[in-house]
């Protein structure tokens, strides 16, 4: 089973700053990671897939790179509705598709 | 407009089935592939099976011998039955509509706002 590790557990950060989050996978998944949006009360919502490419409605300012065991989001100028926890997610062979232990993204 | 909608018990014994249902409305039940997800209260996801476009099924190993996801395309609903269940069992279930990158079907792009069930006497 393929671990996805992620970091930091959480972020404290203000609004207009950068926020940079981690995903680190224990073995290559190329570039077939995700990255959801889980905000309190909600189910997750699609960012990112294939590591790059924004979901359809995803803002400008929500960005993925990464290819093989490393992976990062990044959120150019935080808003207000960006505070929420993240989870990159993966699929390998079986398939199994497995889920990192999240971000929290929080207001300092 | 694609919508997915959980039901079922909200509270089931240990040693029981948990039964799921999700309905699906705004698109073709048969042309895409569908999970189930859970979500422990506070804590993470994890993906518990997939029934595809073709009606096969894959598991989630460590549950696999307790689970069964099944499709009724007359009914635009797929299910999931989970047997013998213990408190390690409750959490918020999700089921989720797979997106396809090409043909890679990979990622979770709708999903149920999801339905909690806890495993207590």
């Amino acid at each position: 089973e393929i671990v996805l590790t992620q970091s930091p557990a959480t972020l404290s950060l203000s609004p207009g700053e950068r926020a940079t989050l981690s995903c680190r996978a224990s073995q290559s998944v190329s570039s077939y990671l995700a990255w959801y949006q889980q905000k309190s009360g909600q189910a997750p919502r699609l960012l990112i897939y294939d590591a790059s490419n924004r979901a359809t409605g995803v803002p400008a300012r929500f960005s993925g790179s990464g290819s093989g065991t490393d992976f990062t989001l990044t959120i150019s100028s935080l808003e207000a509705e960006d505070f929420a926890v993240y989870y990159c997610q993966q699929r390998s062979d079986g398939p199994l598709y497995t889920f990192g232990q999240g971000t929290k993204l929080e207001i300092k | 407009q694609v919508q997915l909608q959980e039901s079922g018990p909200g509270l089931v014994k240990p040693a029981e089935t948990l039964s799921l249902t999700c309905s699906v409305a705004g698109g073709s039940i048969s042309s895409y592939h569908w999970s189930w997800i859970r979500q422990p209260p506070g804590k993470g996801l994890e993906w518990i099976g997939v029934i595809s476009s073709s009606g096969s099924t894959n598991y989630n190993p460590s549950l696999k011998s307790r689970l069964t996801i099944s499709v009724d395309t007359s009914k635009s609903q797929f299910s999931l039955k989970l047997t013998s269940v213990t408190a390690a069992d409750t959490a918020l279930y999700y089921c989720a509509r797979h997106y396809c990158s090409g043909v890679n079907c990979y990622y979770f792009n709708y999903w149920g706002q999801g339905t909690l069930v806890t495993v207590s006497s």
